[in-house]
Parts: structure tokens; C-alpha cells; sequence
């Protein structure tokens, strides 16, 4: 099993802020790591995908980075819209699947 | 349109048995792995089951293995999950998810809008 560890779990933060979420695995990935935006009542939306690839649609403050054991998901400037729960998935393992426990940016 | 309609959810007592289905439309089923990712109320996102295109491989997470079954029916586009021995830790929304094809088979691309599992006396 390769474990997953998110963070931060809360994020408090401004319209306009960089903001950096992490996430860091047990072992090795390459770079078999995607990003899911979550807003309340609704299912997760994918940002990036091979660690650091929008998906289609997605705006470009969204980037990714990180290969191996440690990536990070970061927006660079944050709007109204962007204030939602963020989960990072590994897809090495596929079809073993783990996710991230989550990054919830609330406004400050 | 790809699109995915869970149905099923509903409350259910301790030791009881649920089934989910999952009706799939707007794409080639049967070229697909599928997947079922659950989400207790106030936490995060729990990877389930996953059944290969034919059905020939299944695979689930540990807390689930022995009293979940995933399955899928090509000829009627659909994808269930028969749960046996519900727990209370089972309560969640059950998402049905399509896996990417390629290089990135194993993000998920399209979701249904969940269906709730109430496990509780």
C-alpha cells in the first residue's frame, strides 16, 4: 500500500494569494500523481494528471510539480471560485488506488 | 455526453445489504475500467473497488474485501456494488468513476453525482 500524506489539512487564505498545497507518498510514484478539486455537495473535479499536466478546461493560475515521493499543487492567484477541498491521488499502483486526505482552503 | 447515474443509496441497518447500481451512457462501457470511490460525510475521498473491462479482474480496498462485490453488466452499460455485512464506517456517498484510457488510466475523468449509504440502527 503506498500511503499518502496531505498538506496542509486547512489552508486560510486571501483572493489574490499564492497558495502551495503538498503532497508527499511513502515510496516512489514517478510522476503517477493527479489533482481533484472538490466543492461542497458536489463530485471532484480533475485539475492535473501526471503530476503536472492540466486537464483540459482547467485555468492556467492551476499548476503542478514534483516527481518521486514529494509534489505540490499551486495556484497562483487565488479566486472567489478556487475556495474548495483539494485531494492529490497516486495512480502508480493502478488499478490500486490511494488518495490524499484532503486540503480544505477556506477565505481568510 | 458522458454520463454516470448512481442509484441504490438508502439506510440500511448494521449486517444488512445494499446494492448500488451505476448507469453509464456517452461512451463505450465495455473499453473502460470503472470504479466506486466513497466519501464519508465530512471526510475525504476513499478509493473502493475496481473491475477491469471485461470483468475478469477485480480489486478493492482492504476494509471492503470479503463483503463488497463489484460488477458490471457490458450489455446494459451498467456497473453495480453489492455490499454485504454493512458497518457503520461504510456510511458515505458512493461515487461511481470512469478511469482515464492510456497513459493516464487511473485519474478519474467523469463522475456520477453519488448516491448516500446510511448504515445505522
Amino acid at each position: 500500500v503506498i500511503w499518502m500524506t496531505q498538506s496542509p489539512s486547512l489552508l486560510s487564505a486571501s483572493t489574490g494569494d499564492r497558495v502551495t498545497i503538498s503532497c508527499r507518498m511513502s515510496q516512489g510514484i514517478s510522476s503517477y500523481l493527479a489533482w481533484y478539486q472538490q466543492k461542497p455537495g458536489k463530485a471532484p473535479e480533475l485539475l492535473i494528471y501526471a503530476a503536472s499536466t492540466l486537464q483540459s478546461g482547467v485555468p492556467s493560475r492551476f499548476s503542478g510539480s514534483g516527481s518521486g515521493t514529494d509534489f505540490t499543487l499551486t495556484i497562483s492567484c487565488l479566486q472567489s471560485e478556487d475556495f474548495a477541498t483539494y485531494y492529490c491521488q497516486q495512480y502508480y499502483s493502478f488499478p490500486l488506488i490511494t488518495f490524499g486526505g484532503g486540503t480544505k482552503v477556506e477565505i481568510k | 455526453e458522458v454520463q454516470l447515474v448512481e442509484s441504490g443509496g438508502g439506510l440500511v441497518q448494521p449486517g444488512g445489504s445494499l446494492r448500488l447500481s451505476c448507469a453509464a451512457s456517452g461512451f463505450t462501457f465495455s473499453s473502460y475500467w470503472m470504479s466506486w470511490v466513497r466519501q464519508a460525510p465530512g471526510k475525504g475521498l476513499e478509493w473502493v473497488a475496481n473491475i477491469k473491462q471485461d470483468g475478469s479482474e477485480k480489486y478493492y480496498v482492504d476494509s471492503v474485501k470479503g463483503r463488497f462485490t463489484i460488477s458490471r453488466d457490458n450489455a446494459k452499460n451498467s456497473l453495480y456494488l453489492q455490499m454485504n455485512s454493512l458497518r457503520a464506517e461504510d456510511t458515505a456517498v458512493y461515487y461511481c468513476a470512469r478511469p482515464n484510457r492510456g497513459e493516464e488510466e487511473g485519474t478519474f475523468d467523469y463522475w456520477g453525482q453519488g448516491t448516500l449509504v446510511t448504515v445505522s440502527s
